[in-house]
């Protein structure tokens, strides 16, 4: 079965510094990554997927396959990223989950001034 | 906003009530899913369901209950049986339900026990 971690709970950082948000996975095959960002009192949203290789807000991840990770980073955090942010994992096009994804527990990120 | 909206907004549950929290989207989406949300433990799949009349169990469908009559459509119902109901509950769609697509969410429904 599949399994996304993320290790950190909470995260702070100030504006300015550079931010990065860790992610493992556990999935035999080719998974599909993706980060998705709930700011205050909006929905849940998608960020990012790897499979996209944009960058976006200025975020970008890499999908490090040898690691089993797929790291959220951005140089210069913003005051408006503040949010929580999910890592998630769904099977590759051969798989049977019908597009389920598995969530990590969730990063809150707190940009100070 | 992606055109999935959830209601109510809040919802209270008393003991040995069922309760049905709503899903509708109007973005044509064949695929719907149901999440639960808890502090520290991420979302979790409780149901989703592909296509209309067809749905399959998540990871945690104990105690939880839903249909897909319609396409707009995937009410989930809270039964007697869910222990530890209080939680958020997320709804999502997708186009077509396969690996690798983006989900859409709802606004979420807050279940509170009294």
């Amino acid at each position: 079965a599949q399994r996304v971690t993320q290790p950190e709970k909470l995260l702070s950082v100030f504006k300015g510094a550079p931010v990065e948000l860790k992610c493992n996975y556990s999935y035999s095959g080719s998974p599909e990554l993706f980060w998705y960002v709930q700011y205050s009192r909006q929905r849940l949203q998608l960020l990012l997927r790897h499979i996209s290789r944009e960058s976006i807000k200025g975020f970008t991840a890499d999908l490090n396959k040898g690691e089993t990770s797929f790291h959220l980073k951005k140089p210069f955090a913003q005051e408006e990223d503040s949010a929580m942010y999910y890592c998630a994992l769904s099977e590759d096009a051969g798989g049977t989950s019908y597009g389920k994804l598995t969530f990590g527990q969730g990063t809150i990120l707190t940009v100070h001034p | 906003d992606g055109g999935i909206t959830q209601s109510p907004k809040y919802l209270f549950r008393k003991e040995g009530q069922n309760v049905t929290l709503s899903c509708e989207q109007n973005l044509n989406h064949d695929a719907m899913y149901w999440y639960r949300q808890d502090p520290g433990q991420g979302l979790r799949l409780i149901y989703y369901s592909q296509i209309v009349n067809d749905f399959q169990k998540g990871d945690i469908a104990e105690g939880y209950s839903v249909s897909r009559e319609k396409k707009e459509s995937f009410p989930l119902t809270v039964t007697s049986a869910q222990k530890n109901p209080t939680a958020f509950y997320l709804c999502a769609s997708s186009i077509e339900g396969t690996p690798g697509e983006t989900q859409y969410f709802g606004p979420g429904t807050r279940l509170l026990v009294l």
